[in-house]
């Protein structure tokens, strides 16, 4: 089974960058998820990694180490949208079937 | 088509009624997942259905009720709930549970359920 681990809460300034980090135990991992969910709606997908290194899609980037069981979400040029949960995922397989589980959920808070 | 459509959008109901939750995909995916989430608390994995065969139930008490009547639909029938099942109850899939990269999930808006 999985212990994911994330902050609460974050805050950041419009316009700035913010780290949001992810710390996993796991066997048998499948890759690694970062979602988006604004209240009272469903997640968004935003990456996945399941190998070690940097994906960026546009203002967005995540870094997977898997050797520390370790993720990040990177968010550059805050915009006030980006106030929101983001939601760190853990894929693993068992017994043939995938079983993914989500971490708390950090919540941004982005202002002025 | 990337959509999961999930009705009603909001449900109200007592604890003595029946009612059901549909989700439906159209993406070719063949697995499907209902999840529980309370206010500020992530998702909570329910039931997994890959190729139309429930994976994974985890421990869900017997008064919810997953149906999956083909690749494309996904069913949670409810009887006699308790208040505390009040939440938002959100359905998911992805193209095949196990592939790298394969099971990035798509989700619907969810049904707001509210147990009198």
């Amino acid at each position: 089974g999985q212990n994911i681990d994330q902050p609460t809460e974050m805050t950041a300034t419009e316009g700035a960058i913010v780290q949001i980090n992810c710390t996993y135990q796991t066997s048998g991992f499948n890759g690694l998820f970062w979602y988006q969910q604004h209240a009272g709606e469903a997640p968004t997908f935003l990456s996945y990694n399941v190998l070690d290194g940097l994906e960026e899609k546009g203002r967005f980037s995540s870094f997977l180490s898997r050797s520390k069981g370790y993720s990040y979400l990177l968010l550059k040029e805050l915009q006030m949208k980006d106030s929101a949960s983001y939601l760190c995922a853990v894929s693993e397989v068992s017994g043939g079937s995938y079983i993914p589980t989500f971490g708390r959920g950090t919540s941004l808070i982005v202002h002025p | 088509d990337t959509e999961v459509t999930q009705t009603p959008k909001h449900l109200v109901m007592g604890m003595t009624n029946k009612k059901s939750l549909k989700c439906e995909q159209h993406m070719g995916h063949r697995a499907m997942y209902w999840y529980k989430q309370k206010a500020k608390k992530p998702p909570e994995l329910m039931f997994v259905y890959s190729y139309e065969k429930l994976s994974i139930n985890e421990s869900v008490p017997s008064r919810f009720s997953p149906e999956c009547p083909n690749s494309s639909l996904l069913n949670l029938h409810l009887h006699a709930l308790q208040p505390e099942d009040s939440a938002l109850y959100l359905c998911a899939s992805s193209h095949a549970p196990g592939l790298a990269g394969g099971d990035t999930q798509y989700f619907g808006p969810g049904t707001r359920l509210t147990v009198l």
